[in-house]
């Protein structure tokens, strides 16, 4: 089955302590995306990368790093800067070319401060 | 900059109802608009994409209209079942392209049976 697969589902951080959040994905899609969702909000965009070895910031990258080291591959690091990370953290792609207006969705990381 | 808005009430209707969900937007002229389902606990998962020079779209029970002098779109569900509960999120192209979409808040829809 093609799709987007994020573990774990549940992450405890302690505090001071980087975690890191995995996202896979054989869709073989070029863009790949990090949101962070509180309750309440919509989704925004911590980083995204359009291609391998290149990635942007998004609105709220502050406390956050990420690679792009494969094409299937995005991995999200919460570092111990970033001072509020409990929330729900969604990885998304999207293809290139003629259908690349639509999101495709992992089923996302509830990140916890113990 | 952009700004999304969507009714942060919940919408409760009877089974078998329509449903009508309502996406603003300002500062704005997108080439397209989407709307994604999203359940509880889970990712969005995409639903239908409206262009600018399309009036309305259907899918089976769901129907999108996208008003652009008005700048707002319109998602219906009819003959609404229990199962299609769930926060339904409109989203937008970032202006500045880069393949980046911008999300509303998003409508949480109960229907009750």
């Amino acid at each position: 089955d093609g799709g987007i697969t994020q573990s774990p589902k549940y992450l405890f951080r302690k505090e001071g302590q980087n975690v890191t959040l995995s996202c896979e994905q054989n869709l073989n899609h070029d863009a790949m995306y990090w949101y962070r969702q509180d309750p309440g909000q919509g989704l925004r965009l911590i980083y995204y990368s359009q291609i391998v070895n290149d990635f942007q910031k998004g609105d709220i990258a502050e406390g956050y790093s990420v690679s792009r080291e494969k094409k299937e591959s995005f991995p999200l690091t919460v570092t111990s800067a970033q001072k509020n990370p409990t929330a729900f953290y969604l990885c998304a792609s999207m293809a290139s070319g003629g259908a690349r207006e639509t999101q495709y969705f992992g089923p996302g990381t509830r990140l916890l401060v113990l | 900059s952009q700004k999304i808005e969507q009714n942060s009430e919940a919408l409760n209707i009877q089974e078998g109802k329509t449903a009508t969900l309502t996406c603003n937007y300002t500062n704005y002229s997108p080439a397209y608009l989407q709307w994604y389902r999203q359940d509880p606990g889970r990712g969005p998962v995409f639903l239908l994409l409206i262009r600018e020079n399309e009036k309305e779209k259907r899918k089976e029970r769901l129907k999108v209209t996208f008003d652009t002098t008005l700048k707002q779109s319109l998602f219906h569900i009819t003959a609404s079942q229990p199962a299609d509960s769930a926060t339904y999120l409109c989203a937008l192209p970032f202006s500045g392209g880069y393949n980046k979409l911008i999300f509303g808040a998003g409508t949480r829809l109960a229907v009750h049976p």
